[in-house]
């Protein structure tokens, strides 16, 4: 069965420090995407970034980038150069490949404040 | 905006009730989901819809149903309503299997 973890509930960052947001998962799958979402206090969910099993580059947009250690299991998100606007939770999510039918399951969180 | 429609934002609603909340998704994609955020929780997975018909259910109750009408239109239905149903219920939708999710902005329940 699919499982998302993140194991660091909240993060205290330096505005202008660059952040690494842990992310690891379990799939039997070798077909997978991965996500990161940004959930501001407003509440609604922001799509960041997307990571494909069989890409062989990390992605990146913008500021944003996914370390992806495909051995390892791990899909972490690293923010370069953080803002007083990047506090929010950070959700990491992976969605299995079957068909049209596909769970698409997220971690519990991490809490991220930006210190000015 | 993600292009995707949730009514109502707002529902108070008493315990036993039954409310019926709404989504439509972006132009375009057939594919629709429901999650289940409760405080400061993470998103619970709920059921998935593609173009009509249920594709993968999640730990969603069953209290609970949902179903995709032939607009590509989606309703979630809660029934018997409980004090641990006040949660913030989002809907998404996507086109493709390595599209990202889209989401609506939420209906937030709060049952009394």
């Amino acid at each position: 069965a699919q499982k998302i973890t993140q194991t660091q509930p909240g993060m205290f960052v330096q505005e202008k420090e660059a952040v690494t947001l842990d992310c690891t998962y379990d799939t039997s799958d070798q077909s997978y995407g991965l996500f990161w979402y940004k959930q501001p206090s407003s509440g609604e969910m922001i799509f960041l970034i997307y990571q494909g099993s069989y890409d062989e580059q990390n992605a990146t947009e913008g500021r944003y980038s996914l370390n992806f250690q495909k051995a390892r299991k791990s899909a972490n998100l690293v923010i370069s150069a953080s803002q007083l606007g990047d506090s929010a939770m950070y959700f990491c999510a992976m969605r299995e490949w079957y068909s049209s039918a596909s769970k698409i399951i997220f971690g519990s969180g991490t809490r991220l404040s930006i210190r000015p | 905006d993600s292009g995707v429609t949730q009514t109502p934002k707002h529902l108070i609603t008493a315990t036993g009730q039954r409310v019926t909340l709404r989504c439509s998704p972006r132009s375009g994609d057939l594919s629709v989901y429901w999650y289940q955020q409760s405080l400061d929780q993470g998103l619970q997975f709920l059921i998935q819809y593609y173009n009509g018909e249920e594709r993968a259910k999640g730990n969603i109750l069953e209290r609970f149903s949902a179903q995709q009408f032939p607009d590509l239109h989606s309703e979630l239905n809660l029934s018997s309503l409980e004090l641990g149903d006040s949660a913030l219920y989002f809907c998404a939708s996507t086109r493709a299997a390595d599209s990202p999710l889209h989401f609506g902005n939420g209906t937030r329940l709060t049952v009394t």
